[in-house]
């Protein structure tokens, strides 16, 4: 079946540092969603891209979606404390809008 | 968060006992989804359903049912709960935003622990 993972597992970076989190599909995907969940809390759906070679910004966060759509990244410049938490992504599978997480990458920011 | 609720929010049981969690929501989404999240595994898919009583299984369906008699409620029943469902279990609805934006809510969670 479809698999989904992310690099690294974990990265613990001081405040202020770039960081990035890449996402790599064994399948074409029709869109890729991330996700942030904080610690001790829920996944909370951050954005969906739908195109190939896709980018997207939200704030400091910088989003891709690859040329061949298998692949994806999250890249946060200068990251805050508030930061802290782990990343998924996660792309469709089979039917009834159902998805197939990726392994996360926890991001630890500290002072 | 979509209206999206869980009862209990804790819960320790012993092996061997029944549990059922409840996942409300009050916004009328068709897709409702169960996953459990463990350290190492990220989320998995338990069981999902796309409408009322329509339901099918997820990939780590094993010692869990589901039912779902009205739209705004998604029950999980571990029949006779064991240690390896020890875990933090998320709800999670399925949402279509302006231009076709696709993407899932969740709920607060259950961590549910099985002594």
């Amino acid at each position: 079946g479809q698999q989904v993972m992310q690099i690294p597992q974990y990265q613990h970076v001081q405040e202020g540092e770039d960081f990035t989190t890449y996402c790599n599909s064994s399948t074409t995907l029709s869109n890729i969603q991330w996700y942030k969940q904080r610690p001790g809390g829920h996944p909370v759906f951050l954005i969906q891209l739908v195109k190939s070679g896709e980018v997207k910004k939200q704030k400091r966060l910088t989003f891709q979606f690859g040329e061949a759509k298998k692949n994806s990244s999250l890249h946060i410049t200068a990251t805050q404390t508030t930061d802290v938490g782990t990343y998924f992504c996660a792309g469709p599978t089979g039917t009834a809008s159902k998805l197939t997480f990726g392994t996360g990458t926890r991001l630890q920011v500290t002072l | 968060d979509a209206g999206i609720t869980q009862s209990p929010r804790h819960k320790v049981t012993e092996t061997g006992t029944p549990v059922t969690l409840r996942c409300h929501q009050t916004e009328n989404h068709r897709y409702m989804y169960w996953y459990r999240q463990d350290p190492g595994h990220g989320l998995r898919l338990i069981h999902y359903s796309y409408g009322v009583k329509d339901t099918d299984k997820g990939e780590v369906s094993d010692g869990y049912s589901v039912s779902r008699s009205k739209t705004e409620d998604f029950l999980l029943t571990l029949e006779s709960a064991t240690s390896s469902q020890t875990s933090v279990y998320f709800c999670a609805i399925s949402f279509t935003g302006t231009s076709g934006l696709l993407g899932q809510f969740f709920g607060p969670g259950t961590r549910l622990t099985v002594l």
